[in-house]
């Protein structure tokens, strides 16, 4: 699975957009981008998944690049409660089969200020 | 619709025990993942199971080991703790898929926050 970088942490004031960036600059082909959240002392929350189209869903929108080497999560209007550590993974897509492990990174910690 | 449940929710063991941790599955899934994070990091695949075999492991030594039960709850024993096996245990459930799917998701517990003295 190919490996992110992301910023260890990013503000964001209350009611504005998060636009969270995740570098994957060796993803290939076949491998999708995928956006987890983990809010303090919980388990880690599916967000969003995209493979080369940009996706939205109610959480949020995922932008990904033209050459697939970097993505953009967006949160549209961010709360107090959405402060939490953001994790941006790649990983092959699960074409039949059990589930493929998610490898987490250290990802971004989002403070939404009010 | 009750989520994927772990217990307990907290645990303090000394070096050299063993620790059993339980996890109960999403309602509808039938394979078991597990995870540790130590504090500051992102979560670490221990390894999954499904129909009550292993099918993947990450880079854990032999003292992780596992169970699935007919009923797809699942069981994650260590043995001989180390200091650094002190962490957040997190369970994650998810369906097998069958045919083509871009993604099936997986669910996490709230996990069992083990701390070996």
């Amino acid at each position: 699975d190919a490996k992110t970088t992301q910023p260890t942490s990013m503000d964001c004031a209350e009611g504005r957009a998060a636009n969270l960036p995740c570098n994957h600059s060796t993803i290939s082909g076949n491998e999708y981008v995928y956006w987890y959240r983990q809010i303090h002392s919980q388990g880690p929350q599916y967000i969003i998944h995209g493979l080369k189209n940009n996706e939205t869903n109610e959480m949020a929108s995922l932008i990904i690049t033209e050459d697939r080497k970097s993505s953009t999560l967006i949160l549209p209007h961010a709360t107090l409660r959405d402060t939490a550590v953001y994790y941006c993974i790649v990983r092959g897509g699960p074409y039949g089969g059990a589930t493929n492990k998610l490898i987490f990174g250290t990802g971004t910690l989002l403070a939404v200020q009010p | 619709d009750a989520g994927v449940t772990q217990s307990p929710t907290h645990l303090i063991k000394t070096r050299g025990q063993q620790v059993t941790l339980r996890c109960s599955p999403k309602s509808g899934h039938d394979t078991v993942s597990w995870y540790q994070q130590a504090l500051g990091q992102g979560p670490q695949f221990i390894f999954q199971y499904y129909e009550e075999e292993e099918r993947q492991r990450g880079n854990f030594p032999d003292r992780f080991s596992g169970h699935q039960f007919p009923n797809y709850s699942s069981e994650l024993n260590v043995n001989a703790l180390l200091l650094g096996d002190s962490a957040l245990y997190l369970c994650a459930s998810s369906a097998y898929l069958t045919g083509t799917s871009s993604y099936n998701e997986q669910f996490f517990g709230p996990g069992t926050r083990l701390t070996v003295l």
